[in-house]
């Protein structure tokens, strides 16, 4: 009963390094999103995606990279971290099929430190 | 564009009594609301959502919230808080284009 599996779950990294948090899940959602969470603030969208090779910016998407090549997978590029990214971050999805009422599901999350 | 507000950053309630947390929320068109639950250093936990039908919403561990269309509001409720309620609560509207715009969050303290 995986769900949304996100990892690494802890990360410190230094000004200018890039890494991949890596989203995946196995519930055949279309829709799969980041977040990112930050005190006062909720949640943040990052970016987006309604399906295989399709994705679109959410309203933080600056420094952020993201592509879908499947169905489950759906990795978070850091470009060039900067000391602004510390932050926490989720992975969601859901179906799609245009009902918005589908409950959004969401992994447990990605500790993130630049330093 | 969608909007929802948390107007209170924190509520304190002793344990046994009542809990509400409020929400309001704007959007364009029929709403659909949610409310998640965050315990410390995990995920978000689905609660309950409205999409059509009856004002009355249950949820998971026996929390409710009632959805009122006049005011704009779908607050929290339930009838007899325990301390292993106290965690953070987010209240969301999802839009036509399947994003969620989430409100800024409530952290609940149930006092023994």
């Amino acid at each position: 009963n995986a769900g949304v599996t996100q990892t690494p779950k802890f990360q410190v990294l230094k000004t200018g390094q890039s890494m991949t948090l890596q989203c995946a899940q196995d519930m055949n959602h279309e829709y799969m999103s980041w977040y990112r969470q930050d005190p006062g603030m909720g949640l943040r969208l990052i970016h987006y995606s309604v399906g295989a090779g399709i994705t679109d910016q959410g309203e933080v998407p600056n420094g952020y990279n993201v592509s879908r090549s499947t169905t489950e997978d759906f990795p978070l590029r850091l470009l060039s971290a900067a000391p602004s990214q510390t932050s926490v971050y989720f992975c969601a999805s859901s179906y799609s099929t245009g009902f918005s009422g589908n409950t959004i599901y969401f992994g447990e999350g990605s500790w993130l430190t630049v330093v | 564009a969608q909007s929802v507000a948390q107007p209170e950053d924190q509520v304190n309630v002793a344990e046994g009594n009542p809990l509400t947390v409020k929400c309001t929320y704007s959007v364009s068109g029929n709403p659909y609301l949610f409310w998640y639950v965050q315990y410390p250093n995990r995920g978000l936990q689905f609660l309950l959502k409205y999409i059509t039908g009856d004002n009355l919403v249950k949820g998971s561990y026996g929390f409710e919230a009632e959805f009122n269309k006049s005011q704009t509001s779908f607050h929290l409720k339930k009838p007899s808080a325990l301390v292993s309620d106290s965690a953070l609560y987010f209240c969301a509207v999802r839009d036509f284009g399947q994003n969620f715009v989430f409100g800024p969050g409530t952290r609940l303290s149930v006092l023994p």
